[in-house]
């Protein structure tokens, strides 16, 4: 069975400092995966994805996140946190090997930073 | 400009009224979705097609129904909507092969 877990309901970070939001997987084969960002009153926005290659992926707005195929994570990063990445963090993961393509979604990280 | 349009985004109704969240996009997607979101439960599927004609459960079906009669549209029926069902809804798609998921801006809904 497909899960994610992304074990922080919340994290708080001051402006400048480095952010990092957990998430760890289980999938029965090889894993797609995903991050996606959803800001108030908005639908959730793709942020970046790993699908195969350099296991370091860089995504928009500064983000990167690092697949650990041992360790069956995929934390996303930022170096210095902005006020406006403050939004609701989700991340996702499909098998790779699965015909259906479905995306299962972790429960989402509140990431506020403050000024 | 590409994109998932739902409507209503906002709607109060009362139990037992039946009501249909309209979905379309305009990117000539084959696969659509439904999801709900609940807080501290992320987002779960409701009901998934992979192409026109073709639907299928996800893993909260019961309460709702579908259809894909375009690959354009696919509306999310309550035929008798319960307050359990209140819940901020999204509707997504994707291209064949493609992996990344559009999303619509969502649908508020609130069962009295």
């Amino acid at each position: 069975a497909q899960s994610v877990a992304q074990p922080e309901d919340q994290v708080n970070v001051a402006e400048g400092n480095p952010l990092t939001v957990k998430c760890t997987y289980s999938v029965s084969g090889n894993p797609y995966l995903f991050w996606y960002v959803q800001y108030p009153n908005r639908g959730l926005q793709f942020l970046l994805k790993y699908i195969t290659g350099d296991n370091l992926v860089k995504g928009s707005y500064g983000f990167e996140a690092e697949f650990n195929k041992s360790q069956t994570s995929f934390h996303l990063k930022k170096p210095s946190a902005l006020v406006s990445d403050s939004a609701l963090y989700f991340c996702a993961v499909r098998d790779r090997g699965s015909t259906l393509g479905r995306l299962y979604f972790g429960r989402g990280t509140q990431l506020t930073v403050w000024p | 400009e590409a994109q998932v349009t739902q409507n209503p985004r906002y709607l109060i109704t009362v139990t037992g009224k039946k009501l249909t969240v309209t979905c379309s996009q305009n990117m000539n997607h084959e696969y659509m979705s439904w999801y709900r979101q609940d807080p501290g439960l992320g987002l779960r599927q409701i009901y998934y097609s992979m192409n026109v004609e073709v639907t299928d459960k996800g893993d909260v079906p019961e309460g709702y129904k579908v259809s894909r009669k375009e690959k354009r549209n696919f509306p999310l029926i309550l035929e008798s909507p319960s307050p359990n069902q209140t819940s901020l809804y999204f509707c997504a798609s994707r291209g064949t092969g493609a992996n990344v998921l559009t999303f619509g801006a969502g649908s508020r809904l609130t069962v009295l």
